[in-house]
Protein backbone atom coordinates (compact mmCIF):
# COMPACT_ATOMS: atom_id res chain seq x y z
CA UNK A 1 0.00 0.00 0.00
CA UNK A 2 1.15 3.52 -0.58
CA UNK A 3 1.89 5.50 2.62
CA UNK A 4 2.83 8.49 0.64
CA UNK A 5 1.28 10.64 -2.18
CA UNK A 6 2.83 13.63 -3.65
CA UNK A 7 1.24 16.25 -5.13
CA UNK A 8 0.97 17.61 -7.84
CA UNK A 9 1.22 14.62 -9.86
CA UNK A 10 3.38 16.89 -12.24
CA UNK A 11 4.58 20.11 -12.09
CA UNK A 12 6.37 22.73 -15.02
CA UNK A 13 8.37 25.29 -14.14
CA UNK A 14 10.21 27.68 -16.02
CA UNK A 15 14.21 27.77 -15.06
CA UNK A 16 15.21 30.42 -12.02
CA UNK A 17 11.75 29.24 -10.86
CA UNK A 18 11.14 27.66 -7.27
CA UNK A 19 9.07 24.41 -6.97
CA UNK A 20 7.52 23.09 -4.43
CA UNK A 21 5.96 19.30 -3.70
CA UNK A 22 4.16 18.22 -1.35
CA UNK A 23 3.70 14.40 0.47
CA UNK A 24 0.94 13.59 2.09
CA UNK A 25 1.16 9.92 4.71
CA UNK A 26 -1.28 8.25 6.98
CA UNK A 27 0.80 6.45 10.04
CA UNK A 28 2.76 8.04 12.27
CA UNK A 29 6.96 8.04 11.25
CA UNK A 30 10.37 7.65 12.54
CA UNK A 31 11.80 9.68 9.10
CA UNK A 32 10.76 10.99 5.76
CA UNK A 33 12.98 11.18 2.90
CA UNK A 34 13.22 12.55 -0.36
CA UNK A 35 14.28 10.95 -3.38
CA UNK A 36 14.91 11.77 -7.10
CA UNK A 37 14.98 9.61 -10.31
CA UNK A 38 16.12 10.50 -13.35
CA UNK A 39 13.84 8.65 -16.57
CA UNK A 40 14.93 5.18 -16.59
CA UNK A 41 17.51 5.24 -13.78
CA UNK A 42 17.74 4.02 -10.18
CA UNK A 43 16.46 6.28 -6.88
CA UNK A 44 19.08 8.68 -5.53
CA UNK A 45 18.56 10.04 -2.06
CA UNK A 46 18.18 13.76 -1.41
CA UNK A 47 17.68 14.19 1.80
CA UNK A 48 16.10 12.97 5.35
CA UNK A 49 14.45 14.65 8.02
CA UNK A 50 13.25 13.00 11.41
CA UNK A 51 10.11 13.09 12.72
CA UNK A 52 11.16 15.57 15.69
CA UNK A 53 12.84 18.71 13.23
CA UNK A 54 10.50 20.60 11.58
CA UNK A 55 12.58 21.78 8.41
CA UNK A 56 16.10 20.95 6.80
CA UNK A 57 18.42 22.55 4.10
CA UNK A 58 20.44 20.66 2.02
CA UNK A 59 21.82 23.65 -0.87
CA UNK A 60 19.15 24.47 -3.20
CA UNK A 61 16.83 22.21 -1.16
CA UNK A 62 14.74 22.76 1.73
CA UNK A 63 12.57 20.27 3.84
CA UNK A 64 9.63 20.70 5.73
CA UNK A 65 7.67 18.59 8.43
CA UNK A 66 4.40 18.63 9.55
CA UNK A 67 3.65 15.26 11.98
CA UNK A 68 0.15 17.41 12.83
CA UNK A 69 -0.73 17.12 9.48
CA UNK A 70 1.11 14.18 8.70
CA UNK A 71 2.90 16.19 5.13
CA UNK A 72 5.72 17.11 4.39
CA UNK A 73 7.39 19.42 1.48
CA UNK A 74 10.04 19.55 -0.77
CA UNK A 75 11.09 23.23 -2.04
CA UNK A 76 13.98 23.41 -4.97
CA UNK A 77 14.88 27.19 -5.18
CA UNK A 78 16.25 28.58 -8.69
CA UNK A 79 15.39 25.53 -10.34
CA UNK A 80 17.85 24.68 -13.58
CA UNK A 81 17.00 22.35 -16.54
CA UNK A 82 18.54 19.68 -15.18
CA UNK A 83 16.58 19.06 -12.37
CA UNK A 84 13.68 17.70 -14.27
CA UNK A 85 12.80 14.64 -12.99
CA UNK A 86 10.41 12.44 -10.80
CA UNK A 87 10.59 13.08 -7.12
CA UNK A 88 9.40 10.32 -4.18
CA UNK A 89 8.54 10.77 -0.38
CA UNK A 90 9.34 7.72 0.98
CA UNK A 91 8.43 7.31 4.87
CA UNK A 92 9.63 5.22 7.80
CA UNK A 93 7.30 3.68 9.94
CA UNK A 94 9.23 1.63 11.69
CA UNK A 95 12.86 1.95 12.31
CA UNK A 96 13.58 -1.50 10.98
CA UNK A 97 14.78 -2.26 7.51
CA UNK A 98 11.77 -3.17 6.07
CA UNK A 99 9.70 -0.13 6.76
CA UNK A 100 10.66 2.51 3.42
CA UNK A 101 7.38 3.12 1.96
CA UNK A 102 7.40 4.93 -1.11
CA UNK A 103 4.91 7.88 -2.74
CA UNK A 104 3.87 7.64 -6.42
CA UNK A 105 6.23 10.76 -7.34
CA UNK A 106 5.80 14.11 -8.75
CA UNK A 107 7.21 14.41 -12.10
CA UNK A 108 9.11 18.02 -12.17
CA UNK A 109 9.98 19.48 -15.70
CA UNK A 110 11.87 22.61 -15.54
CA UNK A 111 12.07 24.59 -19.01
CA UNK A 112 15.34 26.32 -20.37
CA UNK B 1 33.92 3.59 -7.17
CA UNK B 2 31.19 1.51 -4.76
CA UNK B 3 27.71 0.99 -6.44
CA UNK B 4 24.84 -1.30 -7.02
CA UNK B 5 24.97 -3.19 -10.51
CA UNK B 6 22.07 -4.34 -11.40
CA UNK B 7 22.09 -6.72 -14.93
CA UNK B 8 21.01 -6.79 -18.01
CA UNK B 9 19.41 -3.30 -18.44
CA UNK B 10 16.68 -4.76 -20.54
CA UNK B 11 15.12 -8.44 -20.22
CA UNK B 12 12.60 -10.38 -22.21
CA UNK B 13 10.71 -12.70 -20.69
CA UNK B 14 8.45 -15.96 -22.93
CA UNK B 15 5.50 -17.66 -21.92
CA UNK B 16 6.08 -19.55 -18.72
CA UNK B 17 9.92 -18.91 -18.60
CA UNK B 18 11.87 -18.21 -15.50
CA UNK B 19 14.07 -15.25 -15.70
CA UNK B 20 16.25 -13.91 -13.05
CA UNK B 21 17.39 -10.11 -12.69
CA UNK B 22 21.27 -9.62 -10.75
CA UNK B 23 21.86 -7.37 -8.41
CA UNK B 24 25.38 -6.70 -7.23
CA UNK B 25 26.66 -4.35 -5.12
CA UNK B 26 30.02 -3.58 -3.10
CA UNK B 27 29.02 -1.02 -0.35
CA UNK B 28 29.65 -3.66 2.12
CA UNK B 29 25.62 -3.04 3.14
CA UNK B 30 23.98 -5.44 4.84
CA UNK B 31 20.58 -5.11 3.66
CA UNK B 32 19.52 -5.41 0.08
CA UNK B 33 16.28 -4.79 -1.38
CA UNK B 34 14.07 -5.33 -4.64
CA UNK B 35 11.46 -3.24 -5.85
CA UNK B 36 8.77 -2.82 -8.55
CA UNK B 37 7.58 0.13 -10.31
CA UNK B 38 5.21 0.79 -12.96
CA UNK B 39 4.81 3.32 -15.17
CA UNK B 40 3.94 6.64 -13.35
CA UNK B 41 4.04 4.49 -10.39
CA UNK B 42 5.66 4.47 -6.61
CA UNK B 43 8.40 1.88 -5.88
CA UNK B 44 6.48 -1.78 -4.30
CA UNK B 45 8.75 -3.95 -1.95
CA UNK B 46 9.36 -7.36 -3.14
CA UNK B 47 11.56 -8.76 -1.01
CA UNK B 48 14.14 -7.51 1.19
CA UNK B 49 17.30 -9.18 3.33
CA UNK B 50 18.89 -7.76 5.97
CA UNK B 51 21.28 -10.65 6.67
CA UNK B 52 23.03 -13.68 4.15
CA UNK B 53 20.80 -16.77 4.02
CA UNK B 54 18.32 -14.62 5.49
CA UNK B 55 15.74 -13.02 3.66
CA UNK B 56 11.45 -11.93 4.32
CA UNK B 57 8.65 -10.76 1.65
CA UNK B 58 7.60 -7.14 0.93
CA UNK B 59 4.07 -6.59 -0.15
CA UNK B 60 4.19 -7.87 -3.36
CA UNK B 61 6.26 -11.08 -3.47
CA UNK B 62 3.66 -13.55 -5.16
CA UNK B 63 5.15 -14.78 -8.23
CA UNK B 64 9.19 -13.33 -7.53
CA UNK B 65 11.12 -15.42 -5.37
CA UNK B 66 14.96 -14.54 -3.97
CA UNK B 67 18.71 -15.52 -2.67
CA UNK B 68 21.32 -14.45 -0.51
CA UNK B 69 23.94 -16.70 -0.30
CA UNK B 70 26.65 -13.88 -0.50
CA UNK B 71 26.31 -10.46 1.26
CA UNK B 72 27.13 -8.45 -2.21
CA UNK B 73 24.39 -10.50 -3.89
CA UNK B 74 20.77 -10.64 -3.89
CA UNK B 75 19.55 -12.12 -6.92
CA UNK B 76 15.56 -11.82 -8.08
CA UNK B 77 13.91 -14.55 -10.21
CA UNK B 78 10.56 -13.32 -11.92
CA UNK B 79 8.55 -17.14 -12.04
CA UNK B 80 5.77 -17.95 -14.74
CA UNK B 81 3.61 -17.85 -12.04
CA UNK B 82 4.06 -14.03 -12.01
CA UNK B 83 1.63 -13.33 -14.77
CA UNK B 84 1.99 -9.80 -15.32
CA UNK B 85 6.03 -9.21 -14.54
CA UNK B 86 6.39 -6.23 -16.76
CA UNK B 87 7.74 -3.76 -14.94
CA UNK B 88 11.23 -1.31 -13.66
CA UNK B 89 12.76 -3.77 -11.22
CA UNK B 90 15.26 -1.71 -8.65
CA UNK B 91 17.32 -3.02 -6.28
CA UNK B 92 18.49 -0.90 -3.44
CA UNK B 93 20.74 -1.06 -0.28
CA UNK B 94 21.51 -0.11 2.93
CA UNK B 95 23.33 -1.00 6.28
CA UNK B 96 20.09 -2.02 7.61
CA UNK B 97 18.35 0.86 9.64
CA UNK B 98 15.29 2.45 8.33
CA UNK B 99 17.20 6.16 8.72
CA UNK B 100 19.62 5.35 6.71
CA UNK B 101 19.49 6.07 3.10
CA UNK B 102 18.69 3.38 0.42
CA UNK B 103 21.19 3.49 -2.52
CA UNK B 104 19.89 2.06 -5.60
CA UNK B 105 21.24 0.44 -8.96
CA UNK B 106 19.90 1.96 -12.51
CA UNK B 107 17.13 -1.06 -13.18
CA UNK B 108 16.62 -3.84 -15.03
CA UNK B 109 12.98 -3.19 -17.68
CA UNK B 110 11.49 -6.70 -17.96
CA UNK B 111 8.96 -7.25 -20.79
CA UNK B 112 7.05 -9.92 -22.41
CA UNK B 113 7.66 -11.16 -25.87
Amino acid sequence: SQQGEEDPQALSIQEGENATMNCSYKTSINNLQWYRQNSGRGLVHLILIRSNEREKHSGRLRVTLDTSKKSSSLLITASRAADTASYFCATDSSGSARQLTFGSGTQLTVLP
Amino acid sequence: DGGITQSPKYLFRKEGQNVTLSCEQNLNHDAMYWYRQDPGQGLRLIYYSQIVNDFQKGDIAEGYSVSREKKESFPLTVTSAQKNPTAFYLCASNMGQGHQPQHFGDGTRLSIL
